[in-house]
C-alpha cells in the first residue's frame, strides 16, 4: 500500500518558466492538501480538493498559482511565470475522511522547487 | 486568526536524557491537534493526534498532552536516541477551517551520542 506519492522530487525552474508538481494520494483517499514550506519558515496550507472540485484555495496566491484533481490521475499544482519567491518545499498530503475529528493526513516526501 | 507557536526553535540534548517539546496555539476552538515528525529531504510522519476531548495519548516513548483551555501542548520524549534526531512539528485543525491544519515552525532536536 504505496504512501502519498509526489514528483518530482526536485524540479529546476528558470524565471518565467512553469512548474507542474504532481501528487498521487495513497490508495483509497480522495482528498488532497497542498501545503508550501518556505525556507525557515513553517508549512502554510495553500488548497485543499476533493475530485473534480476545489474545496479551500483561502491559502493559494491569486495569480500564477492553479490546482485540479481530476476525476482520473494525479492531483497537480501548477505555477506559471515561477520568480524566485517561489522556491521552497511543496508538500501535498491525503486523507480518508476530513469529516472525522480522528482524521489524519498522511504527506508525501515533497517537491523541492529552485528557481533560477 | 489562529496562530501556532514552538518552543524552543532548536534543542541539542546527549543521548538517554528525557525531553518536552511545547506547542501553544491561540484558538482553542479545535477539532484535534497533531505532532508530526520531518526529517531532512522528507516529508512529515504524523506522530500522534490527540482529539479535543482528550488530555494525553501514547506511543511507545512518546507522550503527547493537550490542555485545550490554555492552549498548550507538549511532546514529552523519553530516553531519547540519535535517531529521534528531526525536526518535530505541531498542528491544528480549527474547528472553523474545515480540514486544513495550522502548523507551528518547528522544533529542530539534536540527540547527540
Amino acid at each position: 500500500n504505496a504512501g502519498v506519492m509526489q514528483n518530482p522530487r526536485h524540479l529546476v525552474r528558470r524565471r518565467g518558466q512553469e512548474a507542474r508538481l504532481r501528487c498521487s494520494p495513497m490508495k483509497g483517499h480522495s482528498h488532497v492538501y497542498w501545503y508550501r514550506q518556505l525556507p525557515e519558515e513553517g508549512l502554510k496550507f495553500m488548497v485543499y480538493l476533493q475530485k473534480e472540485n476545489i474545496i479551500d484555495e483561502s491559502g493559494m496566491p491569486k495569480e500564477r498559482f492553479s490546482a485540479e484533481f481530476p476525476k482520473e490521475g494525479p492531483s497537480i499544482l501548477r505555477i506559471q511565470q515561477v520568480v524566485r519567491g517561489d522556491s521552497a518545499a511543496y508538500f501535498c498530503a491525503s486523507s480518508h475522511a476530513p469529516d472525522s475529528t480522528n482524521e489524519k493526513l498522511f504527506f508525501g516526501s515533497g517537491t523541492q522547487l529552485s528557481v533560477l | 486568526k489562529q496562530e501556532v507557536t514552538q518552543i524552543p526553535a532548536a534543542l541539542s540534548v546527549p543521548e538517554g536524557e528525557n525531553l518536552v517539546l511545547n506547542c501553544s496555539f491561540t484558538d482553542s476552538a479545535i477539532y484535534n491537534l497533531q505532532w508530526f515528525r520531518q526529517d531532512p529531504g522528507k516529508g512529515l510522519t504524523s506522530l500522534l493526534l490527540i482529539q479535543s476531548s482528550q488530555r494525553e495519548q501514547t506511543s511507545g516513548r512518546l507522550n503527547a498532552s493537550l490542555d485545550k483551555s490554555s492552549g498548550r501542548s507538549t511532546l514529552y520524549i523519553a530516553a531519547s536516541q540519535p535517531g529521534d534526531s528531526a525536526t518535530y512539528l505541531c498542528a491544528v485543525r480549527r474547528m472553523t477551517s474545515g480540514s486544513r491544519l495550522t502548523f507551528g515552525e518547528g522544533t529542530q532536536l539534536t540527540v547527540n551520542p
